[in-house]
């Protein structure tokens, strides 16, 4: 296990159209996180799961945003009918109780919206 | 509503000048501090938390909870600490233990 993996890195789409990433966490992390960064700001919250349950989602996220976590494994981000305003590059991360939440974060996925 | 300001977003330094990067914050309950650290086309990586006290790299970081500040600080700075730093915050007495909130980030760049 190399650390936390995204698919695909990179993705760019047409306004209009739906797109889904995918976040490979440390084997043992029971939480994993979905970060969103745009140009010069840190990443903001968007939601983050234990297990397969979703805990939380920010205000950011809007109905166009879902997230999926079933088998408490990887996890998927589906933008539906995606905007320019959803460019940016979505991080996401995996942490452990046992490790403090220390949060591990992957490369990210960098979508462009055309 | 908890926030993280990182007030600077570009610090100049020249190698083995100390270097101070600031972060308030505004949070009502219990937090925990970290910094993180990104490098030139590296991921997101954790420096220090507050509650280890460790020093990492040359770096340290006090938990002023009366300033609500959580700066940090190296003695020396060498060319290989240039990077993008971020403070970030989060509720240590919530279920939301390990949700965070980050700043904006602070660009290092050490001159020779």
């Amino acid at each position: 296990d190399t650390g936390v993996s995204q698919d695909p890195r990179h993705k760019i789409t047409k306004r209009g159209q739906n797109v889904t990433f995918r976040c490979d966490p440390i084997s043992e992390h029971n939480r994993l996180y979905w970060y969103r960064q745009t140009l010069g700001q840190g990443p903001e919250f968007l939601t983050y799961f234990q297990n397969e349950a979703q805990l939380e989602k920010s205000r950011l996220l809007s109905d166009r945003f879902s997230a999926e976590r079933p088998k408490g494994s990887f996890s998927t981000l589906e933008i539906q009918r995606t905007e320019q305003g959803d460019s940016a590059m979505y991080l996401c991360a995996s942490s452990s109780l046992r490790a403090g939440h220390e949060q591990y974060f992957g490369p990210g996925t960098r979508l462009t919206v055309t | 509503a908890q926030r993280v300001t990182q007030p600077e977003k570009l610090l100049s330094v020249f190698k083995g000048a100390p270097v101070e990067l600031k972060c308030n914050y505004s949070y009502s309950g219990s937090p925990e501090l970290f910094w993180y650290v990104q490098y030139s086309r590296q991921r997101l990586q954790l420096l220090l938390r507050h509650i280890s006290r460790e020093s990492i790299k040359g770096f340290t970081a006090d938990l002023n909870k009366g300033e609500t500040s959580f700066h940090l600080k190296k003695p020396f700075a060498q060319e290989e600490d240039s990077a993008m730093y971020y403070c970030a915050l989060s509720d240590m007495t919530t279920d939301s233990w390990g949700k965070f909130q980050f700043g904006a980030g602070t660009q290092v760049v050490v001159t020779p």
